[in-house]
Parts: C-alpha cells; structure tokens; sequence
C-alpha cells in the first residue's frame, strides 16, 4: 500500500530537549511539506522540499530543523528553541504530475514538552 | 500575502440535510484548491482537488465549486449522514512549489 507513514504517534518531552519526528513516504513524490496544527487553527507551513539535499523555509521555521537525504524521508526536528513546540505536527508529500501538486497526510505527532 | 477563511466556523444539522461550506481566498492568483477532512486526532483526507482552469469537481455526494474571480469556493454534502461529521478545511496552492494555505476549518456536526 502506498501512503505517508509518521511515527510516533505521540511524544511526550521534557522542556530543553530536542526531539526528531518521523516522516517517510513510499508514493515516490518529490516534494514533501511539514505542517503544524494548534487547537482550532488551520495549519501552518513549518519546511518543504522540492528535491533531495535542499528545503525551504515555510512560515513558522524558527525553533524548527529539517533534513532530506533521501527521497522518501523528510524528518522534522524540534529544537529547544522553540517556545511553544506542544502542537500536532502533520506531514504532507505531493508531485509535479497530475493531479498537480495534490498533496496527500500522513496520520500526525502529537508532541506534548512538559 | 494569501488569506483564506472559512465561514462558518462550525455548524450542526439534522441527518439528510445538504451541507454547504464556504471558503473565500483574498489572492485570485491560484493554481488550485483543495477540501480536506479530517477527524479528531487524525491526519487529512483529500476528498476534491479543483485546477484553476476548472469551475467545479464532483465525487460521490460531494460536489466543490470554484470561482476565481470573486475568490470564493463552495463544498456541498448532499443528503448528510452522522458519519459526515468531521471538520473540513479549504488550501490553496498560490506558488509554484505547491505549498498550501489553510483556512481554519468548519467543524460539521450531523445529528441522527
């Protein structure tokens, strides 16, 4: 079955510690987006990558890492920088091919840093 | 800078009520649209993605519409059903490298 797999399902940190979340994708898409949601808020774009080796900064970056050396992952991490990490994070993949830039989630993280 | 919102917020109907959801988009200049669902403490599902160059999209009991011009798209539900309870959220993919803009949702409640 092809799809967007994130783990953990939940994660729970203390305050000062870095945390890496999981994203990995068997659709062969070559573009992959991380997203953050907040309670009754829509979602906020934190990193993308178009192509293997390069990302790009989306609207919430700060406080936030990501790497891309492979196609099919793309692990997002929360740094200790980041003053209020506690969110559901979602992660996204889509391609160039019709239909054009349809993106398909992956299930989410909750984080919680306590 | 693209806004998309969602009106409105939330909304509760009886069962085999149609549903219409609205979304509006400040920025015309998209490449194309999307609704989502989602569940409580689940990811998204796509249910229609509309091109630019397109007036509407069809699937099952779910038809979306959009216009362009006036930056407006609408989800209709025909004939709800409990199980349509969700919370639906409109994107708009405004730059070439696909990234989406989310409204804030419509939680739907559909009662039996």
């Amino acid at each position: 079955d092809g799809g967007i797999t994130q783990s953990p399902k939940y994660l729970f940190r203390k305050e000062g510690q870095n945390v890496t979340l999981s994203c990995e994708q068997n659709l062969n898409h070559d573009a992959m987006y991380w997203y953050r949601q907040d309670p009754g808020q829509g979602l906020r774009l934190i990193y993308y990558s178009q192509i293997v080796n390069d990302f790009q900064k989306g609207d919430i970056a700060e406080g936030y890492s990501v790497s891309r050396e492979k196609k099919e992952s793309f692990p997002l991490t929360v740094t200790s920088a980041q003053k209020n990490p506690t969110a559901f994070y979602l992660c996204a993949s889509s391609t160039e091919q019709d239909p054009w830039y349809e993106q398909y989630f992956g299930p989410g993280t909750r984080l919680t840093v306590t | 800078k693209q806004e998309v919102t969602q009106i409105p917020a939330a909304l509760s109907v009886p069962e085999g009520e149609n549903l219409v959801l609205n979304c509006s988009f400040t920025d015309s200049a998209i490449y194309n649209l999307q609704w989502f669902r989602q569940d409580p403490g689940k990811g998204l599902t796509s249910l229609l993605l509309i091109q630019s160059s397109q007036r509407e999209q069809t699937s099952g009991r779910l038809n979306a519409s959009l216009d362009k011009s006036s930056g407006r798209s609408t989800l209709y539900i025909a004939a709800s059903q409990p199980g349509d309870s969700a919370t639906y959220l409109c994107a708009v993919t405004a730059d070439s490298w696909g990234k989406l803009q989310f409204g804030a949702g419509t939680q739907v409640v559909v009662t039996p």
